[in-house]
């Protein structure tokens, strides 16, 4: 919603740059893990996701990074622009019950 | 187009009523989930629906009961036993559980 994107970590990027968010996990047997994207007063969108028996995967401007060693997963944007302006969450997924989401990054486009 | 409905977007709870948010989906899946989102918080869950009939109750569950009477829908109510009920309440589904989740755009529950 609105308030959504109080009180989390800001990412600012000029348009056209790159932009990488983080976003480390904490547990060990989650096997399967999502990017999503918030814009303000809507519901998260499904924007990419990965398996553990994978490391990479890319999407259409955008790439995720799975590092099972230090669990962190990053979510790279190509060529930054002002509709990407939202809060980006990720997700680990190790069961119906199991799935824990992390607090967000709200990414700022400068124009 | 397909997706998940849901209704009201914004809706206000007095004093020891129950309310009752509504969530409505098209997508065929069969799992049905029920998140709360506070500010600066991570979704937490309410209540999941692996298949119809079958509920389980999340991280969350007190002060909230939920039915799944049909594939499509999954109405969560908060009962007058929620204290703090103001909050962005997000529903969503999935083909299953290692799928993504769809969402809905949430409903913003407010106290008079």
């Amino acid at each position: 919603g609105e308030s959504v994107g109080l009180h989390l970590p800001t990412l600012s990027v000029q348009e056209g740059d790159n932009s990488i968010i983080n976003c480390a996990y904490s547990n060990s047997a989650s096997d399967y893990f999502i990017w999503y994207k918030q814009e303000s007063g809507k519901g998260p969108q499904f924007i990419i996701d990965i398996r553990s028996n994978m490391d990479k995967r890319q999407g259409q401007r955008v790439t995720v990074l799975l590092n099972k060693t230090v669990k962190h997963l990053s979510l790279q944007i190509a060529a930054t622009q002002p509709g990407d302006s939202a809060v980006y969450f990720c997700a680990e997924n190790g069961g119906y019950q199991k799935v824990t989401f992390g607090t967000g990054t709200k990414l700022q486009v400068i124009p | 187009d397909g997706g998940i409905t849901q209704s009201p977007k914004y809706l206000f709870r007095k004093e020891g009523q129950n309310v009752t948010l509504s969530c409505e989906q098209n997508l065929n899946h069969d799992a049905m989930y029920w998140y709360r989102q506070d500010p600066g918080q991570g979704l937490r869950l309410i209540y999941y629906s692996q298949i119809v009939n079958d509920f389980q109750k999340g991280d969350i569950a007190e002060g909230y009961s939920v039915s799944r009477e049909k594939k499509e829908s999954f109405p969560l109510t908060v009962t007058s036993a929620q204290k703090n009920p103001t909050a962005f309440y997000l529903c969503a589904s999935s083909i299953a559980r290692n799928q993504p989740q769809h969402f809905g755009d949430g409903t913003r529950l407010s106290i008079l």
